[in-house]
C-alpha cells in the first residue's frame, strides 16, 4: 500500500539559511500535518491542511511557513535557521472524518550547523 | 486541554514474557486514544486506537491496549514479547479542542527493551 513520502530524508544547512521539506500524502488522503520532533522528544503539532487551507496552527515559529498544494501535497518552508531547528520533522497525513488514525512518513532528518 | 503521561521511560522485559506499557490521559469528553511505534531513525507507525466500542482494542503485531475510563488509561499490551518488539513506544490522544483539526497530542514515550 502506499504510503506517506517525505523528502529529503536527510538535510544539512548551516546557521541563517533556508530550508524546504515536501511531503506527498496517501493518496486520496485530504489531511496533512506536520511534526517537528526534537532529539530525545516526542512529537510536537506545528501546522495542518485540509482541503489545501490550513486548518490549524501549533507551536511554529514565525520563520516558518506551510502550504498544501493543488495535488495535495505540502511544503514545510523553513528560513533563517537555528541550530535549535535541528530535529526530525514529520509528515502525516489522514482522512478526515473517521478512522481517524494519521498515517505517518519517515520523517526529514534536519541539522543545523 | 487533552494530554497524555506515559510514566514510565523504559520498560525491560525477558523475551517470551507479557509486556505492558502504560499510558494514562486527561481530556474533557470521550478520548480518541492510539499508540505508535518507533522504530530508530524511523517514522511512527500505526499501532492501534480506541473510539468506542470494546474496551479491549487488538492492534497490529499481536499488541492489544485496554481502554480503563475509571482509570483513565489505556495500557499497551502483549502477551509474549519478542526482541523485534524493543522500540520507542507513543501513546497519543486526538485534540478535541475549539479547532478539532485531529492533530494529536503524545506523550513523552517509553522506551521497550526485551531481552534475549
Amino acid at each position: 500500500a502506499a504510503g506517506v513520502i517525505q523528502s529529503p530524508r536527510h538535510l544539512m544547512k548551516e546557521k541563517r539559511e533556508t530550508a524546504t521539506l515536501k511531503c506527498y500524502p496517501i493518496p486520496r488522503h485530504d489531511t496533512v500535518y506536520w511534526y517537528q520532533q526534537g532529539p530525545g522528544q516526542d512529537p510536537q503539532f506545528l501546522i495542518s491542511f485540509y482541503e489545501k487551507m490550513q486548518s490549524d496552527k501549533g507551536s511554529i515559529p514565525d520563520r516558518f511557513s506551510a502550504q498544501q498544494f493543488s495535488d495535495y501535497h505540502s511544503e514545510l518552508n523553513m528560513s533563517s535557521l537555528e541550530l535549535g531547528d535541528s530535529a526530525l520533522y514529520f509528515c502525516a497525513s489522514s482522512l478526515s472524518g473517521a478512522p481517524y488514525e494519521q498515517y505517518f512518513g519517515p520523517g526529514t532528518r534536519l541539522t543545523v550547523t | 486541554a487533552q494530554s497524555v503521561a506515559q510514566p514510565e521511560d523504559q520498560v525491560n522485559v525477558a523475551e517470551g514474557n507479557p509486556l505492558t506499557v502504560k499510558c494514562t490521559y486527561s481530556v474533557s469528553g470521550n478520548p480518541y486514544l492510539f499508540w505508535y511505534v518507533q522504530y530508530p531513525n524511523r517514522g511512527l507507525q500505526f499501532l492501534l486506537k480506541y473510539i468506542t466500542g470494546d474496551n479491549l482494542v487488538k492492534g497490529s503485531y499481536g499488541f492489544e491496549a485496554e481502554f480503563n475510563k475509571s482509570q483513565t488509561s489505556f495500557h499497551l499490551k502483549k502477551p509474549s514479547a519478542l526482541v523485534s518488539d524493543s522500540a520507542l513506544y507513543f501513546c497519543a490522544v486526538r485534540d478535541i479542542g475549539s479547532s478539532n483539526t485531529g492533530k494529536l497530542i503524545f506523550g513523552q514515550g517509553t522506551t521497550l527493551q526485551v531481552k534475549p
